[in-house]
């Protein structure tokens, strides 16, 4: 199963973009990359999810680099509703997906 | 509307007791799962099931048990072998949307199980 690494915790104000990188190294040709919120006592959220290039959404961008050993996570214009953890998964059909600790993201006013 | 219920809320357990956990989904999806997540840390996988009458057990599946009888319903049994089973268990599922890829997971809001 391929392995993510994740900062531990970040910081930001509000009306700042974040970004938030993810390596995952071993990453396989079927893996698609999947990312999650998750508010206190609650179950996590999809956020996002792409395979290659690009990928966009109502909420969030996904850049993911050629080689595909990492993605970015990034949102824009964070609010203090954007305090929560953030999780980067791998993975592919017919596998369960492996959540590791996640990015704790805190947003200041 | 769709989505996942995980009942109950909260649950107590005395020790040597076994409990279960309920999940029941109405989003037709075919694999489902249980976490469980420890003060402060991430997901650790414990079961998952992708059809009926089938399931795998994941990294921490000791002192667990589960059953698939229903598409709808996958529910989790904390046994006394499970030696530290306070935590938030958290129940997913998923469906494949084709072409080798899945929709993502949705998760239920969690059952918070103490020993007391």
């Amino acid at each position: 199963l391929a392995k993510t690494t994740q900062p531990i915790s970040m910081d930001s104000y509000e009306g700042q973009e974040v970004n938030i990188t993810c390596s995952h190294n071993n990453i396989a040709t079927n893996d698609y990359i999947t990312w999650y919120q998750q508010f206190p006592s609650q179950g996590p959220r999809f956020i996002i999810q792409g395979y290659k290039t690009k990928v966009t959404n109502e909420v969030a961008s996904l850049f993911i680099p050629a080689d595909r050993k990492s993605s970015t996570l990034s949102l824009p214009r964070v609010s203090l509703s954007d305090t929560a953890v953030y999780y980067c998964l791998v993975g592919d059909v017919g596998r369960a997906l492996t959540f590791g600790s996640g990015t704790r993201l805190q947003v200041q006013p | 509307d769709g989505g996942i219920t995980q009942s109950p809320k909260y649950l107590f357990r005395k020790e040597g007791q076994n409990v279960t956990l309920s999940c029941e989904q109405n989003l037709n999806h075919d694999a489902m799962y249980w976490y469980r997540q420890d003060p402060g840390q991430g997901l650790r996988l414990i079961y998952y099931s992708q059809i009926v009458n089938d399931f795998q057990k994941g990294d921490i599946a000791e002192g667990y048990s589960v059953s698939r009888e229903k598409k709808e319903s996958f529910p989790l049994t904390v046994t006394s072998a499970q030696k530290n089973p306070t935590a938030f268990y958290l129940c997913a599922s998923s469906i494949d949307l084709g072409s080798g890829r899945r929709i993502g997971y949705t998760f239920g809001s969690g059952t918070r199980l103490t020993v007391v």
